[in-house]
């Protein structure tokens, strides 16, 4: 298959821990980079290799992988973590080498 | 720090054409692959395009293949993507983003990732 796999919306209370998850056969053999997306914004990256955040992310997000399903979690979700995420990955299949999940709209309540 | 800039985005109409400009600093742009990715209203990113540091290798999406070229300037630390027969579905802004190359770690899993991105520019088709 060439496609990521997100669930389109999670909900999460404040200070509460949410995983977001995103599959793909691709996922099998590359990681999957996480972005963040606010309204009116440009995707920031988020999670990048095994579970790398870049400098300026807090460190309550994390990534992991198993199988095919790579997943963002966020530990003690805050007000300002509302925002859209995708995961992308190389494809191991199909005519182009990059793609992006459909994206999950992260509520916190 | 590294910063790309995007400009050209406007109003079109279907078959028409259009040219986006991204003007990167703050990096060695001659060694960088670079990406164009879109958003149409209200969904989600969809990757267009990737051209390598040097101009030899080039991906399109099939969406947009044999209608958009992706091409760069070195010398001018610009990043370009010719847009033609443009579609109602071409609709959205358009990003331009910083690959920063493959890695691998001890497992053999690989990955990549985009950044910087631009702040968006964005195109519409519509008569």
């Amino acid at each position: 298959s060439s496609e990521l796999t997100q669930d389109p919306a999670v909900s999460v209370a404040l200070g509460q821990t949410v995983r977001i998850t995103c599959q793909g056969d691709s996922l099998r053999k590359y990681y999957a980079t996480w972005y963040q997306q606010k309204p009116g914004q440009a995707p920031a990256l988020v999670i990048y290799g095994k579970n790398n955040r870049p400098s300026g992310i807090p460190d309550r997000f994390s990534g992991s992988r198993s199988g095919d399903t790579a997943s963002l979690t966020i530990t003690g979700a805050q007000a300002e973590d509302e925002a859209d995420y995708y995961c992308n990955s190389r494809e191991t299949t199909g005519n182009f080498p990059w793609v992006f999940g459909g994206g999950t709209q992260l509520t916190v309540l | 720090q590294e910063q790309l800039v995007e400009s050209g985005g406007r109003v079109v109409q279907p078959g028409g054409s259009l040219r986006l400009s991204c003007a990167a600093s703050g990096f060695t742009f001659s060694d960088a692959g670079m990406h164009w990715v879109r958003q149409a209203p209200g969904k989600g990113l969809d990757w267009v395009t990737f051209i390598r540091y040097d101009g030899t290798d080039k991906y399109y999406a099939d969406s947009v293949q044999g209608r958009f070229t992706v091409s760069r300037d070195n010398s001018k630390n610009t990043l370009f993507l010719q847009m033609k027969s443009l579609r109602l579905e071409d609709t959205a802004v358009y990003y331009c983003a910083k690959d920063q190359g493959e890695y691998f770690d001890s497992s053999g899993y690989s990955y990549n990732w985009f950044a910087p991105w631009g702040q968006g520019t964005l195109v519409t088709v519509s008569s």
